[in-house]
């Protein structure tokens, strides 16, 4: 239980495009989902808390006008890169908490590899 | 802020060694840690969730220790096979990040046959 799945796992798309990645939780709901971003041999930087119904949470420093994010359902948040620029590639992972446990465990998907040209 | 340090970043064992993995948290007031295990090009796998009131966690080969008042956690993998290799990331969740968690950069394990 308590799989995530991101998709698509990799894209690559001309500058000046937008481009959407979705996170679903597949066997359980999550009001809470977090979107997180993984430079080359650094730490994953937390970019916005994503929750149901409600406007994300976004980190200082991450522009939420160039990275939207929309939580429609207890299974799906998307990420959306608008306008997209190189400096914009990345491995973009998202992680959901379950409503349903109490434990504060976090599972995370398999990420998405964006290659902006 | 929280940060997280993760010693050594890179490590090199020959199968069959028992090895040990370090992690530091600078504000002991956290809520959990979890350690993760990170494939090239791939998503996190959680290994270990210890919680506050929690000492260790044990997982197969796997043992994680939590020192919280030193800051400190182990992740102790026993007789290492080279299935093990990935990088291996320690996160702590502590009052200022919700429910988000603080990463440290990793440790980049290669266990060779």
């Amino acid at each position: 239980g308590a799989v995530v799945s991101q998709h698509p796992s990799w894209v690559i798309c001309k500058s000046g495009t937008s481009v959407k990645i979705e996170c679903r939780s597949l066997d359980f709901q999550a009001t809470t989902m977090f979107w997180y971003r993984q430079f080359p041999k650094k730490s994953l930087m937390l970019m916005a808390t994503s929750n149901e119904g409600s406007k994300a949470t976004y980190e200082q420093g991450v522009e939420k006008d160039k990275f939207l994010i929309n939580h429609a359902s207890l299974t799906l948040s998307t990420l959306t890169v608008t306008s997209a620029h190189p400096e914009d590639s990345s491995f973009y992972i998202c992680s959901a908490r379950s409503d349903s446990r109490n434990t504060g465990e976090l599972f995370f998907g398999e990420g998405s590899r964006l290659t902006v040209l | 802020k929280q940060e997280v340090t993760q010693i050594p970043a890179a490590l090199s064992v020959p199968e069959g060694e028992n090895l040990v993995l370090n992690c530091s948290f600078t504000d002991s007031a956290i809520y959990n840690l979890q350690w993760f295990r990170q494939d090239p090009g791939k998503g996190l796998t959680s290994l270990l969730l210890i919680q506050s009131s929690q000492r260790e966690q044990t997982s197969g080969r796997l043992n994680a220790s939590l020192d919280k008042s030193s800051g400190r956690s182990t992740l102790y993998i026993a007789a290492s096979q080279p299935g093990d290799s990935a990088t291996y990331l320690c996160a702590v969740r502590d009052p200022n990040s919700g429910y988000a968690l603080n990463f440290g950069k990793g440790t980049s394990l290669l266990v060779t046959p």
